[in-house]
């Protein structure tokens, strides 16, 4: 099936420093990926959906100039959390939608904010 | 608004017990609902889903009924294995916002042998 990749699986970051996860669609295009976001024991939260070739859209509640999505490509999208906090601190979790609609999802990073 | 509500886990069962995960939202419209099921240290996959009311959804033995009277989209499984053990989410689609899902909080089940 669809294979989708996140990059890393996991990182640790001194606090006000910004950090970048990749998320890959392997062995197909992808116009749309979404960023969702996964607290322990909790739902996971959509935060933005990324359009190849246009701006990301945010959920309300999320602060775009904190979250910087790009779409650079059909199979690349990425998310960077900028000047991280502690409160940062999650499971980031990416989808990417196939032809036929259906969803993908990576396998995740853990954000870890010293 | 649009919500998805779960049961708490984590369910423990033995081997070949029967399952119910109970799954209810609350939804404007006609949503699309799904369960998707995350094995330790993989993403999420797409287990089941159902587009309209009445619809059953399956997959390796897991069954779910959209029932649009009870806004409930239950998961149920005969005979569980230990490979099943795994966490379950219930998600729904509303149909103007193709793509954009809302989860449950998940549930985990553990099952032993």
């Amino acid at each position: 099936g669809a294979v989708v990749s996140q990059h890393p699986s996991r990182v640790i970051c001194k606090s006000g420093t910004s950090v970048k996860i990749e998320c890959r669609s392997l062995d197909f295009q992808a116009t749309t990926m979404f960023w969702y976001r996964q607290f322990p024991k909790q739902s996971l939260m959509l935060m933005a959906t990324s359009n190849e070739g246009s701006k990301a859209t945010y959920e309300q509640g999320v602060e775009k100039d904190k979250f910087l999505i790009n779409h650079a490509s059909l199979t690349l999208s990425t998310l960077t959390v900028t000047s991280a906090h502690p409160e940062d601190s999650s499971f980031y979790i990416c989808s990417a939608t196939g032809g036929r609609g259906e969803q993908y999802f990576g396998p995740g990073t853990r954000l870890t904010v010293t | 608004g649009n919500s998805v509500t779960q049961m708490e886990g984590p369910v423990t069962l033995s081997e070949e017990a029967f399952l119910t995960i109970n799954c209810t939202y609350t939804a404007t419209g006609y949503p699309s609902l799904f369960w998707y099921v995350q094995y330790p240290g993989e993403g999420l996959q797409l287990l089941l889903k159902a587009t309209k009311a009445d619809d059953k959804g399956s997959n390796k033995g897991f069954e779910a009924t959209y029932r649009k009277e009870t806004t409930s989209f239950h998961l149920e499984k005969g005979s569980v294995q230990v490979s099943d053990s795994a966490v379950y989410f219930c998600a729904l689609m509303r149909p103007s916002n193709t793509g954009k899902l809302i989860f449950g909080q998940g549930t985990t089940l553990q099952v032993k042998p």
